[in-house]
Formats: C-alpha cells, structure tokens, sequence
C-alpha cells in the first residue's frame, strides 16, 4: 500500500468544519482513499472512500485533489463526539488487501 | 443488522495462563479479520480468513497465538500461554467479499496479562 503523512494531531472548535489533510503522494491509479476513525474504548469505524471524485455521505466529505497526491476529510459541523483519532489509508480495491493503520491524527473538538 | 461482536469485553489472566478470544462477523460476511494495539502503538493486522481458510497470517505474532474459524462462521483467538507483552485490546473486523468493502469492526477485547 501506498505511505501516508498525516499530522499527528489537530484541534477543532465544537461547530465548526473539522478539515484533517492527509499526503498519499505515492498512490497508484487504482488505490483508493479510506478514511476511518476511532474513538476511545471503540473499534475502529469506516466513515467514507473514494478514488478520484469529491464524496459525501452523512457523516463527511472526502475532497481528493486532481493529481490524488492529497486528500481532505472534511467534518462540517464538528461535535465533542467527534473527538477520535482519524486514519488515512490507501488500499487496492482487492478482497484480499489488508487495512494498514499508520499513527492517523488526534482530533480534538473543543467546546 | 447486528455489528461485528466480541467475547469477552475485558479479560485479566496471569502470565502463562492460556486465553481464547471470541469474534462473531457480521451475517454473510465471508472476510473475517484480527488486529490488536498494544499501548501506545499503533493497531497491527494479525490474520486475515475468508470462509474458514487463512488468507494471510503474516501478522501473527508468534506460534503462541492460534487462530480458527471452522464453519467459516465465527472465529476464536488462542493465546498460549500468554506473555506480559500480549497486552492490548485485539479487534475483529468482517467485510463482505464482492466490490470495496469497507471493514466493519468490533469494540475489541482488552486483554491484561499480569
């Protein structure tokens, strides 16, 4: 899988846009972006993914630029709930391709 | 639909003393995974099924740790006999085979070897 650079750690007034960047400059054509998540005493929870097109579910928003060298999850009305550690990861659209976790980025959502 | 479970939540035994994990996937979910995060790292892949067969147990630590899935349904965890280092919280994770399938995870059974 391709190497991504996420910041270690970020914070985010309650309400606002939690905007977490991610670096995959090494990705190949048909690697995909995955976001995850997880908060504390849980197991880690999908959020979103896509390939090269903007995506948006109920939960957020994957902006990936043209080159596909960088991505942004973006959070659109952060809650305290929202406070986890988020993991960027790319990955071959294959049944038999594990999920790397790297160090992801601390959220922190501040009242 | 229920979510990916696991048995038991927390789990506290002496060092050499031997521990069996459980893992129910989700329904119709042939991929069936384990990782673990020990403190203060980050979560690492132990073993990979599909059905009852192991795709890929390249994650496992040593042969201290045994992993089964007969039936292909459900999936026990066998530390033995654990070791002070085997602490950590060990999760399970099932997808569906066809397309992307994103990873649907457990709340991880915290083990604590004293």
């Amino acid at each position: 899988d391709a190497k991504t650079t996420q910041p270690p750690s970020m914070d985010c007034a309650e309400g606002r846009a939690a905007n977490l960047p991610c670096n995959h400059s090494t990705i190949s054509g048909n690697e995909y972006v995955y976001w995850y998540r997880q908060i504390h005493s849980q197991g880690p929870q999908y959020i979103i993914h896509g390939l090269k097109n903007n995506e948006t579910n109920e939960m957020a928003s994957l902006i990936i630029t043209e080159d596909r060298k960088s991505s942004t999850l973006i959070l659109p009305h952060a809650t305290l709930r929202d406070t986890a550690v988020y993991y960027c990861i790319v990955r071959l659209p294959n049944r038999d391709d594990k999920i790397i976790f790297g160090k992801g980025t601390r959220l922190h959502i501040l009242p | 639909e229920a979510g990916v479970t696991q048995f038991p939540s927390h789990s506290v035994i002496e060092k050499g003393q031997t521990v069996t994990l459980r893992c129910d996937p989700i329904s119709g979910h042939d991929n069936l995974y384990w990782y673990r995060r020990v403190m203060g790292k980050e979560i690492k892949f132990l073993l990979h099924f599909v059905k009852e067969s192991k795709q890929d147990e390249s994650g496992m630590p040593n042969n201290r740790f045994l992993a089964e899935r007969t039936g292909g349904t459900y999936s026990t965890l066998k530390v033995q006999p654990a070791e002070l280092e085997d602490s950590g919280v060990y999760f399970c994770a099932s997808s569906q085979v066809v397309g992307l399938p994103p990873l649907h995870f457990g709340n991880g059974t915290r083990l604590t070897v004293t």
